[in-house]
């Protein structure tokens, strides 16, 4: 059964780089038929696409993050990553990695606070 | 950006009613639209791809149609564990984009 699973600090200081990282596990990373993908939640409001990555470096990201955000592989470690730069409150949110265009499975997701 | 309009965006219905949810596409997305169950402090769940096919082990009490820019889930008997909030998601071109988002509660 796949499970992806993210990790990463819960607390980032203002104008500083949240950093998460998603661990597959139960299925390849490098399988050919799947996008891998971060989903954000702010508290008590919707959800939000942050962007996805295709294990040889395809990478697409929602315009409005563009400027501050990097996602990565590390096919080694069956692994994806996410950093997101000079954070503020609005950052706030419990981050979700995904799978799929159509985010067949989920993380169980990991809440995030922006605060000093 | 396509931008995607769920409504309503809160009701309350009886378990047992029948209950329909829309989402408008700002453009022509085919198919290319999932639906998904969230209950409070909990992961999102997809009930619906391709805009009418059931994710497996999803009660066919949900079912899912439409294309182009019009769509819509339906609940044909609710049932008490189907109050949550419902989201629909394109993803005919990035960025994919969610509705806002359908709070289903009890009357």
């Amino acid at each position: 059964q796949l499970q992806l699973q993210e990790s990463g600090p819960g607390l980032v200081k203002p104008s500083e780089t949240l950093s998460l990282t998603c661990t597959v596990s139960g299925g390849s990373i490098t399988n050919s038929r799947y996008f891998w993908g971060w989903i954000r939640q702010p508290p008590g409001k919707g959800l939000e696409w942050i962007g996805s990555i295709y294990y040889s470096g395809t990478i697409y990201y929602n315009p409005s993050l563009k400027s501050r955000i990097t996602l990565s592989v590390d096919t080694s470690k069956n692994q994806f990553s996410l950093k997101l730069r000079s954070v503020t409150a609005a950052d706030t949110a419990v981050y979700y990695c995904t799978r799929d265009i159509t985010l067949d499975y989920w993380g169980l997701g990991t809440l995030v606070t922006v605060s000093s | 950006d396509i931008q995607m309009t769920q409504s309503p965006s809160a009701m309350s219905a009886s378990v047992g009613d029948r209950v329909t949810i829309t989402c408008r596409a700002s453009q022509d997305i085919g198919n290319y639209l999932a639906w998904f169950q969230q209950k409070p402090g909990k992961v999102p769940k997809r009930l619906i791809y391709a805009s009418s096919s059931l994710q497996s082990g999803v009660p066919s009490r949900f079912s899912g149609s439409g294309s182009g820019t019009e769509f819509t889930l339906t609940i044909s008997s609710l049932q008490p564990e189907d109050f949550a909030t419902y989201y629909c998601l394109q993803h005919n071109s990035y960025p994919s984009t969610f509705g806002q988002g359908t709070r289903l509660e009890i009357k």
